[in-house]
């Protein structure tokens, strides 16, 4: 298994609303990633877990809430949302070794804030 | 961040070859260059990386500058399935490193 799989594809919320984004990934890979992409723009890091451990938080807002249940999970959690919060979510992964790690994406999740 | 600048767009034609240049004059020795693509509606997806030789694979090839200031993505015969935007990113040493993207290159292959 050589992907990274986000669920769900779409997602439409409102600003009162919580759910949650899922990434899941069977590569062994040991470093994952939350990045935000906006139309036209290129993605933006949000949070990086290493060995399931946080280990960078790009001052993402508080209503964004991220979890490494185990090796192989990614969860964002999302609460109170902005309508400017909407955009694409994407989840990596790399095997978080010492060297030029290739860094494997998934298709994403489009979220709408209503 | 070391940063890259690369052109916000470029052209070519189906089955001709296509350069796509990056300038990153701040380099640091330990960065490695990376790029990546990505299609419509896709994640990015990993194309080649380097440290200072050139490298070749079964989707591209990499031209480093001997200085390392510069590099060049160079799909020797591109198809219509190529039109995508390409970003140029350094780092990657430590393994567990975020890649920063920048704006990359937007690139249209006329049939």
């Amino acid at each position: 298994d050589t992907e990274v799989t986000q669920t769900p594809k779409h997602l439409v919320m409102g600003m009162t609303n919580k759910k949650s984004l899922k990434c899941e990934q069977h590569m062994g890979h040991r470093a994952m990633y939350w990045y935000k992409q906006k139309a036209k723009k290129p993605p933006e890091l949000m949070f990086v877990y290493s060995y399931e451990k946080l280990s960078i938080n790009e001052s993402v807002p508080s209503r964004f809430s991220p979890e490494c249940p185990n090796s192989s999970l990614l969860n964002l959690h999302l609460h109170a949302l902005q309508p400017e919060d909407s955009a694409l979510y994407l989840c990596a992964s790399s095997q978080g070794l010492r060297g030029p790690n290739g860094y494997t994406f998934g298709s994403g999740t489009r979220l709408t804030v209503v | 961040d070391a940063k890259t600048t690369q052109p916000n767009s470029m052209e070519s034609n189906e089955e001709e070859p296509v350069h796509l240049p990056c300038n990153h004059s701040t380099i640091s020795g330990t960065d490695y260059i990376h790029w990546y693509r990505q299609l419509p509606s896709q994640g990015p997806e990993y194309v080649i990386h380097g440290l200072t030789s050139n490298v070749n694979n079964r989707m591209a090839s990499l031209a480093i500058a001997e200085d390392r200031k510069s590099s060049t993505l160079i799909l020797h015969r591109a198809t219509l399935r190529d039109a995508a935007v390409y970003y140029c990113i350094l780092g990657g040493f430590f393994g567990n490193e975020k890649l920063t993207f920048g704006t990359g290159t937007r690139l249209t292959i006329i049939p």
